[in-house]
């Protein structure tokens, strides 16, 4: 099983609103991921889980918040959006975080549905 | 500051055709290279992942090389179908697991 869920499909909120995108595996992964698409363009790292702590902010403002409760649960709370931030929100998960001392190789990173997101 | 491109932008072939599709980056300290595939609106589907060390990848109808020290990989699919019409990315693995994707090939296989 390979399997990547993100909860909900879809999300309209306000500028004003807090809320959270959700994103579970059981493949006993161990480094998460948050990408975000805008339309017609490539994913965007956003933020690394290496072993349920945060590894990588790619400089990301903090109106978005992450959060790693467990190993298999991965969220990320919304406060404050600006319409620009609407997008396609992409969870990913692999087996190895890739640190230096796992050889820093890499693993096949395996991705959700997404979440659409639109802030009006 | 790595970058990745992927040529052509666009590309529509009739059903049975055998095709190469193209990536290229900037800076050859990678440490794997990923093909994915989106459909319109979802998400990313792996397609094949090939390690800094090898040369070549084959799953099924698809066959992917790498040429680290050129900065260049290929997809090959062989026998396309019209259910290979989706949007291929490929993404370098930077160190860390950290993806920079390319800019993608929209394909359409017309029956």
């Amino acid at each position: 099983d390979t399997e990547v869920t993100q909860t909900p499909k879809h999300l309209v909120m306000g500028m004003t609103n807090k809320k959270s995108l959700k994103c579970e595996q059981h493949m006993g992964h161990r480094a998460m991921y948050w990408y975000k698409q805008k339309a017609k363009k490539p994913p965007e790292l956003m933020f690394v889980y290496s072993y349920e702590k945060l590894s990588i902010n790619e400089s990301v403002p903090s109106r978005f918040s992450p959060e790693c409760p467990n190993s298999s649960l991965l969220n990320l709370h919304l406060h404050a959006l600006q319409p620009e931030d609407s997008a396609l929100y992409l969870c990913a998960s692999s087996m190895r975080p890739g640190l230096a001392g796992e050889g820093r190789r890499g693993d096949t990173q395996y991705f959700g549905p997404g979440t659409r997101l639109t802030v009006l | 500051k790595q970058e990745v491109t992927q040529i052509p932008a666009a590309l529509s072939v009739p059903e049975g055709e055998n095709l190469v599709l193209n990536c290229s980056f900037t800076d050859s300290a990678i440490y794997n290279l990923q093909w994915f595939r989106q459909d319109p609106g979802k998400g990313l589907t792996s397609l094949l992942l090939i390690q800094s060390s090898q040369r070549e990848q084959t799953s099924g109808r698809l066959n992917a090389s790498l040429d680290k020290s050129s900065g260049r990989s290929t997809l090959y699919i062989a026998a396309s179908q019209p259910g290979d019409s989706a949007t291929y990315l490929c993404a370098v693995n930077t160190g860390f697991q950290k993806l920079v994707f390319g800019t993608g090939t929209r394909l359409l296989v017309s029956p």
